[in-house]
């Protein structure tokens, strides 16, 4: 069976930092390309982040509104992959997801920025 | 980025009532692979989205066959033939075709 499960998240203030973790079973993790999306409190669905596996020299690509400033790693020895976000902003706030190219996906991390 | 337009925002069905929900896409999502990668989700309340349909018209394993997807270019179409109880919650598609990946702003099923 195919899981994912997320945990790092948090409340933090604004400008700090915050890292997430998806830990994955059930597939073979080291030929996966991984991606975090994030849901807004208005329910949206955003694609964050996504890395490659090992033959694709593990590209990372990131969506506008968090280059610069957000980080995905993984570590194919764990299966798992992390969401490094700094200098966070309010409108960060948000329930972050994995998932393994939308065909499972973890319960998600909430994650909020507030003073 | 691709803008994906779902309609109706909000739809409201009887157990048994057979539903469609469109998804418009800002420009074709015919990949030069051949391939349409235009998906559906369904996020049931409290839980995390779940594939559907994938690549327009194919059931993802464990998927009733009283759902089905079509379309092809930029108009694709979710069809329930008889809608029951456990399939209320949000119904978003997804697209693949040109990074980055973007979602329509979902549809959200109750019961009548």
């Amino acid at each position: 069976e195919v899981q994912l499960v997320e945990t790092g998240g948090g409340l933090v203030q604004p400008g700090k930092s915050l890292k997430l973790t998806c830990a994955t079973s059930g597939f073979t993790f080291s030929n996966a390309w991984m991606d975090w999306v994030r849901q807004s409190p208005e329910k949206q669905l955003e694609w964050v982040a996504q890395i490659k596996d090992k033959s694709n020299n593990y590209a990372t690509y990131y969506a506008e509104s968090v280059k610069g400033r957000f980080t995905i790693s993984r570590d194919d020895s764990k299966s798992s992959v992390y969401l490094q976000m700094n200098s966070l902003k309010e409108e960060d706030t948000a329930i972050y997801y994995c998932t393994w190219v939308m065909d499972a996906w973890g319960q998600g991390a909430s994650v909020t920025v507030s003073s | 980025d691709v803008v994906l337009t779902q309609t109706p925002p909000t739809l409201s069905a009887t157990i048994g009532q057979s539903v469609s929900i469109s998804c418009r896409s800002s420009q074709s999502l015919l990949h030069s692979n051949g391939n349409t990668y235009l998906h559906w989700l369904l996020q049931r309340p409290g839980q995390s989205p779940q594939l559907l349909i994938y690549s327009v018209s194919r059931l993802e394993s464990g998927v009733p066959n009283r759902f089905s997807g079509s379309g092809s270019g930029t108009d694709f179409t979710l069809k329930i033939s008889g809608v029951e109880a456990e399939d209320l919650g949000v119904y978003y598609c997804v697209q693949g075709t040109h990074a980055p990946w973007t979602f329509g702003g979902g549809t959200k099923l109750e019961l009548k």
